[in-house]
């Protein structure tokens, strides 16, 4: 079945680490997304890349870093320098862009102790 | 930027009522997302609807571009839809926006 996959579920990490999720899609989609949601909160756009190899910043990028090697794989990085990262993270993608119905992965929660 | 409202933000049903979530919207849009999160995280679609109505099954969504608003009715609520609704819209061609969502709980 295609679908958004993301790993890991659960994700711990102690401060002054820097850790990464992985978002892997098998729909074909050419744009996909990563969004923060904070406890009773709507979801915040990280970053999104159109394309392979291009991305673009979001509203709360900062302490954050992405790669698009590969159209399937958009792996996102918390950095050190992001101040308060507990959060639930979710991916998701899009076949036409902004023009398309958006799907989500199951997402991950980082928790940092 | 665009605002995205949502109400109730809160909404406690018995099983078996029927409920009407409401969506704001500060600017005109293209597209328009219903979305339900479930009690683990995970976000399903519901509905594409930029204008007009759909149904699927006991759900079913109006949006009146003009007047900048949506709407998702439940019907016959089951204890399985509780969760948070969300409505979501595409901004500055690549930002999708998301309101505050509504947390709906259905008692059995």
């Amino acid at each position: 079945d295609g679908g958004i996959t993301q790993s890991p579920k659960y994700l711990f990490r102690k401060e002054g680490q820097n850790v990464t999720l992985s978002c892997e899609q098998n729909l074909n989609h050419d744009a996909m997304y990563w969004y923060r949601q904070d406890p009773g909160q709507g979801l915040r756009l990280i970053y999104y890349s159109q394309i392979v190899n291009d991305f673009q910043k979001g509203d709360i990028a900062e302490g954050y870093s992405v790669s698009r090697e590969k159209k399937e794989s958009f792996p996102l990085t918390v950095t050190s320098a992001q101040k308060n990262p507990t959060a639930f993270y979710l991916c998701a993608s899009t076949q036409q862009g902004r023009q398309g119905t958006q799907y989500f992965g199951p997402g991950t929660r980082l928790t940092v102790l | 930027g665009i605002q995205v409202e949502q109400s109730p933000p809160d909404l406690i049903l018995q099983e078996g009522a029927n409920s009407t979530l409401r969506c704001n919207f500060s600017d005109s849009v293209n597209n328009l997302q219903w979305f339900h999160q479930n009690p683990w995280g995970q976000l399903i679609n519901l509905f594409y609807i930029p204008s007009g109505t759909k149904q699927n099954g006991r759900l079913s969504a109006t949006t009146v571009a003009t007047e900048r608003y949506s709407l998702l009715y439940i019907s016959s609520s089951q204890t399985t839809d509780s969760g948070v609704y969300f409505c979501a819209l595409w901004y500055n061609n690549n930002d999708m926006r998301f309101g505050a969502g509504t947390r709906l709980t259905v008692k059995p």
